[in-house]
């Protein structure tokens, strides 16, 4: 299986700051990469695929980048609705394999 | 807009079989294209991918639960489902269904937990 590295783990950010998100996979995945939003209690949302495409309705704060095996998710100026866990997802390899998760939390 | 929504029960005995009906609305699961896909995450962990049925009927299932795991659509209620044979406390989780387009996931179910207990 391809194994997905996210980091940090979790972080905490202000108000208005700029956060990344990392994803590493354990091998060249071309673009074939997914990102998710979950808040809790809630199934994740759909927020980019094919490492940069914004999903419909996504708001464009939201940046993806990269390719082959190391992938960034960029929030451009943080608010507290995008208080949530982050999850990458490659979809080039079966089985589908997510990465464990980035939990971002505002200060 | 398409929705998904997860049924069946949510307490399942160890050593029996999970099954779980995901009803489509506003779209048909003989649509084109589409893999509609069982995903589930145990609490407080990460995402786990289970499989999928695809529009044609053929199935792909993750490798781990592949021995345990069935998928089938019924086409004339507008639904697909999960069998999960075996069942220990490691397969209590919040189960989604969801929609998967060969590069995104969306929708996704609500998700219904799932608690594996005698």
């Amino acid at each position: 299986d391809i194994q997905m590295t996210q980091s940090p783990s979790s972080l905490s950010a202000s108000v208005g700051d700029r956060v990344t998100i990392t994803c590493r996979a354990s091998q060249g995945i071309s673009n074939y990469l997914a990102w998710f939003q979950q808040k809790p209690g809630k199934a994740p949302k759909s927020l980019i695929y094919a490492a940069s495409i914004l999903q419909s309705g996504v708001p464009s704060k939201f940046t993806g980048s990269g390719s082959g095996a190391d992938f960034t998710l960029t929030i451009s100026s943080l608010q507290p609705e995008d208080s949530a866990t982050y999850y990458c997802q490659q979809y080039s390899f079966y089985p589908r394999t997510f990465g464990q998760g980035t939990k971002v939390e505002i200060k | 807009q398409v929705q998904l929504q997860e049924s069946g029960p949510g307490l399942v005995k160890p050593s029996e079989t999970l099954s779980l009906t995901c009803t489509v609305s506003g779209g048909s699961v003989s649509s084109g294209r589409y893999y509609w896909s069982w995903i589930r995450q145990p609490p407080g962990k990460g995402l786990e991918w289970i499989g999928y049925i695809y529009y044609s009927g053929s199935t792909n299932y993750n490798p781990s639960l592949k021995s345990r795991v069935t998928v089938s659509v019924d086409t004339s209620k507008n639904q697909f489902s999960l069998k999960l044979t075996s069942v220990t406390a490691a397969d209590a989780a919040v189960y989604y269904c969801a929609r998967d387009d060969g590069e995104t996931i969306d929708p996704w179910g609500q998700g219904t937990l799932v608690t594996v207990s005698s």
